[in-house]
């Protein structure tokens, strides 16, 4: 199994404009989740989707943010337009329920810089 | 609702002493929880997990943690360090509401080995 695939790895942007970050989660996995992590916040989850359908959206910070799940091997977060203020290391995680106790898988991570 | 607190922030030992990363959980429910540790630029990756069996659970690379109910603890244990061991490490409680399936993460430890 090749894991939790995210692209790119490294993404550099320029303030206001529109970044797309990527997820592959685990073949079988009914949740997918997506992290922000920062020296200041530490680690927050963004968005979590079971199914393929959203299920708790709270820890989106702004409506620049949006995620999709078109269907079960595929995820994007959108940040739209992008500022300084939103340079992190973005993770995608998935599980499924029947696992031993929600254990998730994580990615390598994005690092996107806004410059 | 469920919380982890970790007591430190950053711990340091020299190389081939023990190891003791603190963590104290909060929970309506029987909780599961997991200790994830995180290498340099790289992603999470699970150490171990407690779900209810045994209370002392046996992780990779020789850590150790024991679930104390009367305690609210889940510390992390490793008699001896390796400088490989140097990493930020994440105590992560699952929450078990109805539907749900995500983790609480703590704010983690960041562990320095000294040669």
């Amino acid at each position: 199994d090749a894991g939790v695939i995210q692209s790119p790895r490294h993404e550099v942007t320029e303030m206001g404009q529109e970044v797309t970050l990527r997820c592959k989660p685990i073949s079988g996995h009914d949740y997918l989740f997506w992290y922000r992590q920062t020296m200041m916040r530490g680690l927050e989850l963004l968005i979590y989707f079971n199914n393929n359908v959203p299920i708790d959206d709270s820890g989106m910070p702004e409506d620049r943010f949006s995620a999709k799940m078109p269907n079960a091997s595929f995820s994007t977060l959108k940040i739209q337009p992008s500022e300084p203020r939103d340079s992190a290391v973005y993770f995608c995680a998935s599980s499924w329920l029947a696992s031993s106790y929600n254990e998730q898988f994580f990615g390598p991570g994005t690092r996107l810089t806004v410059l | 609702a469920q919380s982890v607190t970790q007591l430190d922030s950053h711990v340091s030992v020299s190389e081939g002493t023990p190891v003791l990363l603190r963590c104290n959980y909060s929970s309506s429910y029987s909780p599961s929880l997991f200790w994830y540790v995180q290498h340099p630029n790289k992603g999470l990756q699970l150490l171990l997990k407690y779900t209810s069996a045994a209370t002392l659970v046996k992780g990779i690379n020789g850590f150790e943690a024991e679930f104390k109910k009367s305690e609210t603890s889940f510390h992390l244990t490793k008699p001896s360090a390796h400088m490989s061991d140097a990493a930020e490490y994440f105590c992560v409680v699952s929450d078990h509401r109805a539907g749900a399936n995500n983790l609480f993460f703590g704010t983690g430890t960041r562990l320095t080995v000294i040669p």
